[in-house]
């Protein structure tokens, strides 16, 4: 099966600026996850999705960071505006149940200057 | 609140050696635990899933074991190799398909 696709992989912008990251999980997978990761530290979830639905958010900075899974497949997830906190490496996941565990995509790497 | 620690931080062996990593989890009611492969740069692998009710995975030269009761975790790697190298990291489910990750262990292979 195909995997997790994400982009773009790597991402330059500014301070203040703003900037979206696409996902687009392993079909039929219903469960979305987007998780941000500082170097030299683990993946912290940012929000989760249950098909269209969000299920947990509660780590998302909602002044600047939304997201949302449009019908149900892929998902957006945007910063606006960007500060320099927020370079780290994004990672989408997918999972169809707990059973089977998560698969990653790539990630985007996101540099704030 | 669950909080997962590895230890260590960081570890450098010579290739050919046998070695453990170690993963902790404060709240033992986990649904599973899973560990993972980064590469520098690079998204996670899914190395081994290991079920609550299960006490160990095996794939290759990587066996995992778990202990929920006392909320620990191990991943051995066996004659290990220079391509071993990597940032490993453990994760546990909670309810809702909630994944909680720890910092890491980075592993060096020395050839």
């Amino acid at each position: 099966e195909a995997g997790v696709a994400q982009s773009p992989r790597y991402k330059i912008i500014e301070k203040r600026q703003s900037v979206a990251f696409w996902c687009n999980p392993i079909s039929g997978h219903a469960t979305l996850y987007w998780y941000q990761q500082i170097l030299g530290q683990g993946p912290k979830l940012l929000i989760q999705f249950q098909n269209n639905g969000v299920v947990d958010d509660s780590q998302l900075p909602k002044d600047r960071f939304s997201a949302e899974r449009l019908k149900g497949v892929d998902s957006t997830l945007k910063i606006q505006p960007a500060k320099l906190e927020d370079s780290a490496v994004y990672l989408c996941a997918s999972s169809r149940g707990q059973e089977v565990g998560y698969t990653f995509g790539s990630g985007t790497r996101l540099t704030v200057v | 609140k669950q909080e997962v620690t590895q230890i260590p931080a960081a570890l450098s062996v010579p290739e050919g050696e046998n070695l453990v990593l170690n993963c902790s989890f404060t709240d033992s009611a986990i649904y599973n635990l899973q560990w993972f492969r980064q590469d520098p740069g690079k998204g996670l692998t899914s190395l081994l899933l290991i079920q609550s009710s299960q006490r160990e995975q095996t794939s290759g030269r990587l066996n995992a074991s778990l202990d929920k009761s006392s909320g620990r975790s191990t991943l051995y790697i066996a004659a290990s190799q220079p391509g071993d190298s990597a940032t490993y990291l453990c994760a546990v489910t909670q309810g809702a398909q909630k994944l909680v990750f720890g910092q890491g262990t980075r592993l060096t292979i020395n050839p």
